[in-house]
């Protein structure tokens, strides 16, 4: 019953910094898509994925990059990390058509020092 | 563009007590509608949803009816109890092509006392 898993599950950082947030799917699911969640604003879509090798931006993608070389997975990348990039982060994957709902993962808690 | 407005909140309800969160939403075209519910410390869980005008979703004892005249997909729950205290999201998605995206309210937390 694994569904969507991200790693790690809480990250530090300083400024400058780079790193990947993890996400894997187990269902098969040709969408995916990253979130963050910031106090007072809901969910932000950063990136998103239609099926492996096509990706496309969101709200908010500067800062950040992806990739999906297979269905499974779907990692985000911090290029340089900034205190702005303090967040929660969700990855989530859904089957196709709009009315088919999303399944999250648990997060990724990340600070920016 | 698409965008979501619902209670901002927080709500705090005694158990037992009738709970209403509204909703509202713009869209191009016609928009499935979503409730999820976030626990602490957990992600987004799908509590419901509706796909067409005047369906109702439920489940575990919330409602919500998609309301295509007044735009809204109100949340509804006639007795409250401690375990549904959680932050819910309202939100929607298009499906044209291949663009599912989800747009999300900003969420409204609900503590429930005992």
């Amino acid at each position: 019953n694994a569904g969507v898993t991200q790693t790690p599950k809480f990250q530090v950082l300083k400024t400058g910094q780079s790193m990947t947030l993890q996400c894997a799917q187990d269902m098969n699911h040709e969408y995916m898509s990253w979130y963050r969640q910031d106090p007072g604003m809901g969910l932000r879509l950063i990136h998103y994925s239609v099926g492996a090798g096509i990706t496309d931006q969101g709200e908010v993608p500067n800062g950040y990059n992806v990739s999906r070389s297979t269905t499974e997975d779907f990692p985000l990348r911090l290029l340089s990390a900034a205190p702005s990039q303090t967040s929660v982060y969700f990855c989530a994957s859904s089957g196709q058509g709009g009315n088919q709902p999303q399944h999250f993962g648990d997060g990724t808690r990340l600070s920016i020092l | 563009g698409n965008s979501v407005t619902q209670m901002e909140g927080p709500v705090t309800l005694s158990e037992e007590a009738f709970l209403t969160i509204n909703c509202t939403y713009t869209a191009t075209g016609y928009p499935s509608l979503f409730w999820y519910v976030q626990y602490p410390g957990e992600g987004l869980q799908l509590l419901l949803k509706a796909t067409k005008a005047d369906d109702k979703g439920s489940n575990k004892g919330f409602e919500a009816t998609y309301r295509k005249e007044t735009t809204s997909f109100h949340l509804e729950k006639g007795s409250v109890q401690v375990s549904d205290s959680a932050v819910y999201f309202c939100a929607l998605s298009l499906s044209g092509g291949s663009n599912y995206k989800l747009t999300f309210g900003k969420g409204t937390l609900l503590t429930v006392n005992p």
